[in-house]
């Protein structure tokens, strides 16, 4: 089975600060996928990065990186320059890449972030 | 927008009441998935459906079913709704579940049926 942990109910950062957003998870899975997910006040749930667990480098998409430490099992979102845009809920997601589970996304928590001005 | 529509955007329903959740997924896309968001459940995974057959089962109750049509779109049945059945669902997509090393098969969600039952 697998599971995530965001341990961080709420954080706050300022606006053009970076922020990082924690996340733990177990597996037994020897391949797996790890995403982050991002859900503003009005529902929709956006994509926003995605890690292999045999990728050696840490995956970056635009102001995104992910800090993928595989053998803490980790996977915290780091946000640059934050944007009042950024305000949102966000959610760590992992999915196995094989066995019967394959395309079931496990989600943490989440971790609600507001960005003041 | 990610390409995957669903279907109403919200549901008002009473108790005991059958309502079906329609999603389209993105162009070329060829499996669908569901999952549920409650405040006391989280996102849950149900039900995976690749090419029009059932592929993967999570914490789907029996009262729910699903089907995926020849053209792709996908269904969720609920049925004799409860109180407790009020919640966010998501359909989303994704490419194909190849599982090969160079394959993110990230699935894209689309906007989500907000259902309210009463």
């Amino acid at each position: 089975a697998q599971k995530i942990t965001q341990t961080q109910p709420g954080m706050f950062v300022q606006e053009k600060e970076a922020v990082t957003l924690d996340c733990t998870y177990d597996t037994s899975d020897p391949s797996y996928g790890l995403f982050w997910y991002k859900q503003p006040s009005s529902g929709e749930m956006i994509f926003l990065i995605y890690q292999g667990s045999y990728d050696q480098q840490n995956a970056t998409e635009g102001r995104y990186s992910l800090n993928f430490q595989k053998a803490r099992k980790s996977a915290n979102l780091v946000i640059s320059a934050s944007q009042l845009g950024d305000s949102a809920m966000y959610f760590c997601a992992m999915r196995p890449r094989t066995g019967t589970s394959y395309g079931k996304l496990t989600f943490g928590q989440g971790t609600i972030l507001t960005v003041h001005p | 927008d990610s390409g995957v529509t669903q279907t109403p955007k919200h549901l008002i329903t009473a108790t005991g009441q059958r309502v079906t959740l329609r999603c389209s997924p993105r162009s070329g896309d060829l499996s669908v998935y569901w999952y549920q968001q409650s405040l006391d459940q989280g996102l849950q995974f149900l039900i995976q459906y690749y090419n029009g057959e059932e592929r993967a089962k999570g914490n789907i109750l029996e009262r729910f079913s699903a089907q995926q049509f020849p053209d792709l779109h996908s269904e969720l049945n609920l049925s004799s709704l409860e109180l407790g059945d009020s919640a966010l669902y998501f359909c989303a997509s994704s490419v194909e579940p190849s599982g090969g090393r160079g394959s993110t098969d990230t699935q894209y969600f689309g906007p989500g049926t907000r259902l309210t039952v009463l």
